[in-house]
């Protein structure tokens, strides 16, 4: 399977800034995703990500607040922009990478802790 | 959107002890995965599963499509099985992925 990292792995940041999240697969890749876990709670989708086209956004996530950008195959940010404690969260990418009887298999990236003071 | 259900939220067994972890679906669906998340937040992709039987060691799976329902069997626990198990599904629409729904998970304690 393809090979997912993330940067940075975690960070502590103050309320009222934003934070750019990077996932990098080592492999090109049509459809990406980001999702969101609170603590102690499940994986929520935040966006699909496409590249060469506009990211598609869940309820309750906006373009204002987690802007994402998805310049080429291999390669997608997220951004948490205006941080309060309530964005604090572990934040995923994940790939959609086919293979033979398996056509829509997601693998997720090691994931960001966020904390937000 | 499609719910997701998980039974047991949580399960606490001694080691060597079998445990059935069951997903409930709302609606068809095309992708159906299970999941391990370890104690560092990392994700670790168990089955592939949309409909069928799967087994891989001492981990199997069975999905029953036309009743919406999906099982995780764990043999022979051990205390690396500790951690929470997700049951995620997708209904791939002709227009592309739709992402992955969760369900709450099952929080699985295996004492030594």
């Amino acid at each position: 399977s393809a090979v997912i990292s993330q940067k940075p792995s975690r960070d502590i940041c103050q309320r009222g800034t934003s934070l750019t999240i990077q996932c990098q697969v080592d492999s090109q890749v049509t459809m990406m995703f980001w999702y969101r876990q609170q603590p102690g709670q499940s994986l929520t989708l935040i966006a699909t990500a496409n590249q060469g086209s506009e990211a598609t956004y869940e309820s309750g996530f906006v373009i204002d607040k987690f802007p994402i950008s998805r310049p080429n195959l291999t390669f997608s940010t997220l951004t948490v922009s205006n941080m309060s404690p309530e964005d604090s969260s572990i934040y995923l990418c994940s790939v959609e990478e086919p293979s033979r009887g398996r056509p829509w298999e997601q693998f997720f990236g090691p994931g960001t802790r966020l904390t937000v003071l | 959107g499609i719910q997701v259900e998980q039974s047991p939220p949580d399960l606490i067994l001694q080691e060597g002890a079998n445990s059935t972890l069951r997903c409930n679906f709302s609606d068809s669906v095309n992708n159906l995965q299970w999941f391990h998340q370890n104690p560092w937040g990392q994700l670790i992709n168990l089955f592939y599963i949309p409909s069928g039987t799967k087994q891989n060691g001492r981990l199997s799976a069975t999905t029953v499509a036309t009743e919406r329902y999906s099982l995780l069997y764990i043999s022979s626990s051990q205390t690396t099985d500790s951690g929470v198990y997700f049951c995620a599904v997708e209904l791939h629409s002709g227009g592309g992925a739709d992402g992955l729904t969760f369900g709450k998970g099952t929080h699985l304690i295996i004492q030594p």
